[in-house]
């Protein structure tokens, strides 16, 4: 059982080039998220998925988008890319009912932006 | 807007104290209350969840309390341990189970 699955582990990118993080959950939950964490702070949540076909904002979504087409995947795609963006991003997931809504995390990607 | 501090934000301890590491959140319209832990470097695990109906819940050495209404979460942590050293990370969760997360308590326990 992998939970959730992000690559690449790392990356680093050049101003104005775009890429795609990838992210990929076997625990069959319909509620998928992507958050960034600068250096020394809290996690803000990018973009969120409630299923397959249904995204929305988050706090930060400005550089950033997103596409569900099956319950396993929940890519993030950078365009443009900005020093702004250098961050470590983290997907999660999680399943609503009575076992109480809890996360799990994948490992996290590390981007640099230069 | 939800907004969420975490006090200390940092921590120095010797082994064996007993620890208090407190969350304060603005909006008490919330679904549930979750604790992480953040190693160096590391992705988050899930400690603890509290849902909006409950006042703690435990795991081994780990309490966590819920006070909704004065929008307060405490982690307790007993008997604290050099292999407890990370970052503690405090989320309340709203719709859709969407989290907005502290800056952090950073603890270090030592020999």
């Amino acid at each position: 059982n992998a939970g959730v699955t992000q690559t690449p582990k790392f990356r680093i990118l050049k101003i104005g080039q775009s890429m795609t993080l990838q992210c990929t959950q076997d625990m069959n939950h319909n509620y998928m998220y992507w958050y960034r964490q600068d250096p020394g702070m809290g996690l803000k949540l990018i973009y969120y998925s409630v299923g397959a076909g249904i995204t929305d904002k988050g706090e930060v979504p400005n550089g950033y988008n997103v596409s569900r087409s099956t319950t396993e995947d929940f890519p993030l795609r950078l365009e443009l890319a900005a020093p702004s963006q250098t961050s470590v991003y983290f997907c999660a997931s999680s399943a609503p009912g009575t076992e109480g809504y809890g996360y799990t995390f994948g490992s996290g990607t590390r981007l640099t932006v230069v | 807007k939800q907004e969420v501090t975490q006090i200390p934000a940092a921590l120095s301890v010797p082994e064996g104290e007993n620890l208090v590491l407190n969350c304060s959140f603005t909006d008490s319209a919330i679904y549930n209350l979750q604790w992480f832990r953040q190693d160096p470097g590391k992705g988050l695990t899930s400690l603890l969840l509290i849902q909006s109906s409950q006042r703690e819940q435990t795991s081994g050495r780990l309490n966590a309390s819920l006070d909704k209404s004065s929008g307060r979460s405490t982690l307790y942590i007993a008997a604290s341990q050099p292999g407890d050293s990370a970052t503690y990370l405090c989320a309340p969760g709203g719709g859709y189970n969407k989290l907005i997360f502290g800056a952090g308590t950073r603890l270090a326990v030592h020999p």
